[in-house]
Protein backbone atom coordinates (compact mmCIF):
# COMPACT_ATOMS: atom_id res chain seq x y z
CA UNK A 1 0.00 0.00 0.00
CA UNK A 2 0.81 3.36 0.15
CA UNK A 3 3.29 4.73 2.42
CA UNK A 4 4.74 7.99 3.49
CA UNK A 5 7.85 8.42 5.81
CA UNK A 6 8.54 11.48 7.35
CA UNK A 7 11.82 12.46 9.06
CA UNK A 8 12.72 13.13 11.87
CA UNK A 9 10.19 11.39 14.18
CA UNK A 10 11.42 14.03 17.29
CA UNK A 11 13.41 16.70 17.51
CA UNK A 12 14.68 19.06 19.97
CA UNK A 13 16.15 22.73 19.08
CA UNK A 14 17.10 26.12 20.65
CA UNK A 15 15.59 28.56 19.93
CA UNK A 16 16.41 30.81 17.30
CA UNK A 17 17.39 27.60 14.92
CA UNK A 18 15.99 26.26 12.34
CA UNK A 19 14.66 22.72 11.76
CA UNK A 20 13.57 20.91 8.73
CA UNK A 21 10.94 18.42 8.35
CA UNK A 22 11.10 15.69 5.75
CA UNK A 23 7.98 13.89 3.90
CA UNK A 24 8.33 11.53 1.33
CA UNK A 25 6.25 8.85 -0.17
CA UNK A 26 7.70 5.97 -1.45
CA UNK A 27 5.46 3.87 -3.54
CA UNK A 28 3.65 6.61 -5.15
CA UNK A 29 3.50 10.05 -6.74
CA UNK A 30 2.74 12.72 -4.39
CA UNK A 31 1.41 15.37 -6.50
CA UNK A 32 0.12 17.28 -3.53
CA UNK A 33 1.15 17.18 -0.24
CA UNK A 34 -0.35 18.87 2.91
CA UNK A 35 1.16 20.10 6.50
CA UNK A 36 -0.86 19.92 9.47
CA UNK A 37 0.12 20.88 13.77
CA UNK A 38 -1.38 19.35 15.95
CA UNK A 39 -1.43 20.58 19.62
CA UNK A 40 -1.34 18.67 22.56
CA UNK A 41 -5.22 16.85 22.59
CA UNK A 42 -5.97 19.13 20.07
CA UNK A 43 -6.83 17.93 16.54
CA UNK A 44 -5.02 18.65 13.36
CA UNK A 45 -4.84 22.41 11.57
CA UNK A 46 -3.94 21.99 8.23
CA UNK A 47 -1.43 24.18 7.88
CA UNK A 48 -0.75 24.69 4.16
CA UNK A 49 -1.19 22.83 0.85
CA UNK A 50 1.64 22.46 -1.58
CA UNK A 51 1.75 20.93 -5.35
CA UNK A 52 4.82 19.57 -6.76
CA UNK A 53 6.65 22.44 -8.69
CA UNK A 54 4.15 25.47 -6.89
CA UNK A 55 4.26 27.49 -4.28
CA UNK A 56 2.49 26.29 -1.00
CA UNK A 57 -0.69 27.53 -0.58
CA UNK A 58 -0.96 28.55 3.56
CA UNK A 59 -3.87 28.88 5.29
CA UNK A 60 -5.11 31.75 7.47
CA UNK A 61 -2.81 32.98 10.18
CA UNK A 62 -0.33 30.30 9.21
CA UNK A 63 3.05 32.65 8.68
CA UNK A 64 4.75 31.72 5.39
CA UNK A 65 8.10 32.74 6.05
CA UNK A 66 8.28 30.95 9.24
CA UNK A 67 7.26 27.97 7.61
CA UNK A 68 9.07 27.10 4.56
CA UNK A 69 7.79 24.53 2.61
CA UNK A 70 9.24 23.18 -0.26
CA UNK A 71 8.05 19.98 -2.63
CA UNK A 72 10.33 20.39 -5.58
CA UNK A 73 9.70 16.55 -6.65
CA UNK A 74 6.76 13.89 -6.98
CA UNK A 75 8.35 12.65 -4.00
CA UNK A 76 9.64 14.58 -1.44
CA UNK A 77 8.17 17.71 0.71
CA UNK A 78 10.19 19.86 3.13
CA UNK A 79 8.59 21.71 6.09
CA UNK A 80 11.47 24.34 7.60
CA UNK A 81 10.49 26.06 10.85
CA UNK A 82 12.65 28.74 10.66
CA UNK A 83 13.99 31.09 13.58
CA UNK A 84 12.24 28.40 15.63
CA UNK A 85 10.49 29.64 19.44
CA UNK A 86 8.94 27.56 21.94
CA UNK A 87 5.52 28.28 20.79
CA UNK A 88 6.51 26.61 17.66
CA UNK A 89 6.20 23.31 19.86
CA UNK A 90 4.30 21.16 18.48
CA UNK A 91 2.96 17.73 16.53
CA UNK A 92 3.82 18.09 12.64
CA UNK A 93 2.06 15.73 10.31
CA UNK A 94 2.47 15.41 6.86
CA UNK A 95 -0.19 14.05 4.32
CA UNK A 96 0.62 12.67 0.35
CA UNK A 97 -2.17 12.56 -2.43
CA UNK A 98 -1.46 11.40 -5.13
CA UNK A 99 -0.96 9.25 -8.48
CA UNK A 100 -1.38 5.23 -7.33
CA UNK A 101 -3.01 6.55 -4.27
CA UNK A 102 -6.48 6.43 -5.70
CA UNK A 103 -7.74 4.33 -2.75
CA UNK A 104 -8.80 7.05 -0.10
CA UNK A 105 -6.42 9.60 -1.49
CA UNK A 106 -4.31 10.34 1.53
CA UNK A 107 -1.70 8.70 2.99
CA UNK A 108 -0.06 10.35 6.19
CA UNK A 109 3.56 10.48 7.82
CA UNK A 110 4.34 9.40 11.34
CA UNK A 111 4.68 12.89 13.08
CA UNK A 112 7.39 14.93 14.30
CA UNK A 113 7.61 16.07 17.59
CA UNK A 114 9.21 19.14 17.41
CA UNK A 115 10.21 20.79 21.28
CA UNK A 116 11.93 24.24 20.68
CA UNK A 117 14.00 24.66 23.98
CA UNK B 1 -14.76 26.94 12.24
CA UNK B 2 -13.78 23.15 12.11
CA UNK B 3 -15.69 21.00 9.57
CA UNK B 4 -16.08 17.96 11.27
CA UNK B 5 -17.55 18.40 14.80
CA UNK B 6 -17.89 15.12 16.87
CA UNK B 7 -19.41 14.16 19.92
CA UNK B 8 -18.74 12.57 22.63
CA UNK B 9 -15.69 14.67 23.21
CA UNK B 10 -14.63 12.02 25.89
CA UNK B 11 -16.14 8.46 25.74
CA UNK B 12 -15.17 5.76 28.16
CA UNK B 13 -16.63 2.48 28.43
CA UNK B 14 -15.83 -1.41 29.46
CA UNK B 15 -14.26 -4.10 27.59
CA UNK B 16 -16.71 -5.92 25.34
CA UNK B 17 -19.24 -2.83 24.80
CA UNK B 18 -20.41 -0.77 21.60
CA UNK B 19 -18.27 2.67 21.16
CA UNK B 20 -20.70 5.09 19.28
CA UNK B 21 -19.10 8.31 18.12
CA UNK B 22 -20.77 10.89 15.80
CA UNK B 23 -19.39 13.74 13.73
CA UNK B 24 -21.42 16.87 12.27
CA UNK B 25 -20.49 18.79 9.32
CA UNK B 26 -21.60 21.73 7.57
CA UNK B 27 -20.20 21.78 3.84
CA UNK B 28 -20.75 19.53 0.76
CA UNK B 29 -18.39 16.74 0.71
CA UNK B 30 -17.13 13.67 -1.80
CA UNK B 31 -16.30 11.94 1.13
CA UNK B 32 -15.66 11.36 5.02
CA UNK B 33 -13.41 9.87 6.56
CA UNK B 34 -12.55 8.06 9.98
CA UNK B 35 -9.09 8.18 11.30
CA UNK B 36 -7.42 6.61 14.88
CA UNK B 37 -4.55 8.27 16.41
CA UNK B 38 -2.84 6.74 19.33
CA UNK B 39 -1.42 9.11 22.27
CA UNK B 40 1.73 10.94 20.29
CA UNK B 41 1.48 8.82 16.97
CA UNK B 42 0.12 9.31 13.62
CA UNK B 43 -2.83 8.79 12.30
CA UNK B 44 -4.36 5.43 10.99
CA UNK B 45 -7.08 5.42 8.41
CA UNK B 46 -9.85 3.83 9.55
CA UNK B 47 -12.35 3.53 6.62
CA UNK B 48 -14.02 6.13 4.02
CA UNK B 49 -17.77 6.47 3.12
CA UNK B 50 -17.98 8.23 -0.18
CA UNK B 51 -21.20 10.84 -0.28
CA UNK B 52 -23.57 8.11 -2.29
CA UNK B 53 -23.25 5.45 0.26
CA UNK B 54 -25.00 5.43 3.46
CA UNK B 55 -23.43 2.44 5.74
CA UNK B 56 -20.20 0.77 5.50
CA UNK B 57 -18.55 -2.26 7.44
CA UNK B 58 -15.00 -3.41 8.10
CA UNK B 59 -14.66 -5.58 10.70
CA UNK B 60 -16.06 -4.41 13.73
CA UNK B 61 -16.16 -0.84 12.38
CA UNK B 62 -19.64 0.32 11.17
CA UNK B 63 -19.89 3.68 10.03
CA UNK B 64 -22.94 5.34 8.44
CA UNK B 65 -23.51 8.48 6.54
CA UNK B 66 -26.20 10.84 6.35
CA UNK B 67 -25.90 13.64 4.18
CA UNK B 68 -28.87 15.36 4.43
CA UNK B 69 -28.34 15.93 8.24
CA UNK B 70 -24.67 16.18 7.57
CA UNK B 71 -23.66 13.58 9.76
CA UNK B 72 -21.85 10.51 10.38
CA UNK B 73 -21.32 7.74 12.91
CA UNK B 74 -18.94 5.43 14.05
CA UNK B 75 -19.60 2.41 15.63
CA UNK B 76 -16.94 -0.17 17.19
CA UNK B 77 -18.38 -3.26 18.49
CA UNK B 78 -16.90 -5.33 21.28
CA UNK B 79 -14.31 -3.15 22.26
CA UNK B 80 -11.27 -3.97 23.02
CA UNK B 81 -8.62 -2.37 25.05
CA UNK B 82 -6.57 -1.12 22.01
CA UNK B 83 -9.17 0.19 21.19
CA UNK B 84 -8.12 2.88 23.90
CA UNK B 85 -6.91 6.22 21.30
CA UNK B 86 -8.51 9.51 19.73
CA UNK B 87 -10.36 9.03 17.01
CA UNK B 88 -10.90 12.26 14.25
CA UNK B 89 -13.43 12.19 11.52
CA UNK B 90 -12.50 14.25 8.66
CA UNK B 91 -14.34 15.30 5.41
CA UNK B 92 -13.06 15.74 2.05
CA UNK B 93 -14.78 18.19 -0.22
CA UNK B 94 -15.42 18.00 -3.68
CA UNK B 95 -13.00 19.22 -6.84
CA UNK B 96 -9.65 19.42 -7.94
CA UNK B 97 -8.40 21.30 -4.47
CA UNK B 98 -10.26 19.11 -2.50
CA UNK B 99 -8.06 18.66 1.08
CA UNK B 100 -9.44 17.12 4.45
CA UNK B 101 -10.69 18.58 7.50
CA UNK B 102 -10.64 17.17 10.62
CA UNK B 103 -12.95 17.38 13.63
CA UNK B 104 -12.14 18.47 16.87
CA UNK B 105 -11.66 14.70 17.83
CA UNK B 106 -13.13 11.88 20.33
CA UNK B 107 -10.91 10.07 23.21
CA UNK B 108 -12.31 6.99 23.48
CA UNK B 109 -11.16 4.99 26.89
CA UNK B 110 -11.92 1.52 27.23
CA UNK B 111 -11.50 -0.31 30.30
CA UNK B 112 -10.42 -4.06 30.81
Amino acid sequence: GAVVSQHPSRVICKSGTSVKIECRSLDFQATTMFWYRQFPKKSLMLMATSNEGSKATYEQGVEKDKFLINHASLTLSTLTVTSAHPEDSSFYICSAKGQGNLFYGYTFGSGTRLTVV
Amino acid sequence: SQQGEEDPQALSIQEGENATMNCSYKTSINNLQWYRQNSGRGLVHLILIRSNEREKHSGRLRVTLDTSKKSSSLLITASRAADTASYFCATDASGANSKLTFGKGITLSVRP
